[in-house]
C-alpha cells in the first residue's frame, strides 16, 4: 500500500498570506489528523477529521482550519500567516474506527516557512 | 489533559551500548502507548505500540518497550545500539488524540 502523501513538501510564504496544505491518506483509512512540529513546542495536535467531519480539535487559533473530502483526502488551511507558523506540518492517517486503539501512520510533512 | 514526559533530551552512546529511554505519562485511565522514530530527513515511523496484554512489547529493529502501569511508564530499550539508530525518538499516548513527549535525540557514535 502506498503511504501517506503530503503536498507540497516545501512552501515559502510571507506574513499575512494564507496557505493550503494537502494530505492523501493510506487507501482505506478514514481518519486524518494534522500536527504541527516545531523545535520549541514539539509535536502538537491540530485537528482530526473522520468521514468528512471534524472529530477532535487541539488548542490552535481559528486561523487554522481543515476539511476532509468524501475520498478521505484532507486539506489544512492557515489564514493570515504569522512568523510563528513556520513549522513542519504533519498529516497522519488511521482506520478511524476507534479513537484510542488506532495506529496513526505519518506522511513526510510540509515544511512551511513564513517570511 | 494527558501529558507525556521524556526525561532525556539528548543521549549519546557508542555502538554496542545498551539503550533505555524513559517515558512517563499522566493519564490514569486506559491508554494506548506508542514509540515513534524520526530518522534524519525522514518521516515519523512507528517503532512499537502497546494496547493491552503482555506489557513487554517488541517492535522493529530490535527495540522493545515495557509498560509498567503502577509507574505510568513506557520505557524503550535496545540491548545493543547501532550507528544507524541515530534518530529522534518520540513517546506518545493516545486517548482521543496522540499526545507526544518532547522527544529524545539519540546519537550513536561509530
Amino acid at each position: 500500500k502506498a503511504g501517506v502523501t503530503q503536498t507540497p513538501r516545501y512552501l515559502i510564504k510571507t506574513r499575512g498570506q494564507q496557505v493550503t496544505l494537502s494530505c492523501s491518506p493510506i487507501s482505506g483509512h478514514r481518519s486524518v489528523s494534522w500536527y504541527q512540529q516545531t523545535p520549541g513546542q514539539g509535536l502538537q495536535f491540530l485537528f482530526e477529521y473522520f468521514s468528512e467531519t471534524q472529530r477532535n480539535k487541539g488548542n490552535f487559533p481559528g486561523r487554522f482550519s481543515g476539511r476532509q473530502f468524501s475520498n478521505s483526502r484532507s486539506e489544512m488551511n492557515v489564514s493570515t500567516l504569522e512568523l510563528g507558523d513556520s513549522a513542519l506540518y504533519l498529516c497522519a492517517s488511521s482506520g478511524g474506527d476507534s479513537y484510542t486503539s488506532d495506529t496513526q501512520y505519518f506522511g513526510p510533512g510540509t515544511r512551511l516557512t513564513v517570511l | 489533559a494527558q501529558s507525556v514526559s521524556q526525561h532525556n533530551h539528548h543521549v549519546i552512546l557508542s555502538e554496542a551500548a545498551s539503550l533505555e529511554l524513559g517515558c512517563n505519562y499522566s493519564y490514569g485511565g486506559t491508554v494506548n502507548l506508542f514509540w515513534y522514530v524520526q530518522y534524519p530527513g525522514q518521516h515519523l515511523q512507528l517503532l512499537l505500540k502497546y494496547f493491552s496484554g503482555d506489557p513487554l512489547v517488541k517492535g522493529i529493529k530490535g527495540f522493545e518497550a515495557e509498560f509498567i502501569k503502577s509507574k505510568f511508564s513506557f520505557n524503550l530499550r535496545k540491548p545493543s545500539v547501532q550507528w544507524s539508530d541515530t534518530a529522534e525518538y518520540f513517546c506518545a499516548v493516545n486517548e482521543r488524540q496522540l499526545t507526544f513527549g518532547s522527544g529524545t535525540q539519540l546519537t550513536v557514535l561509530p
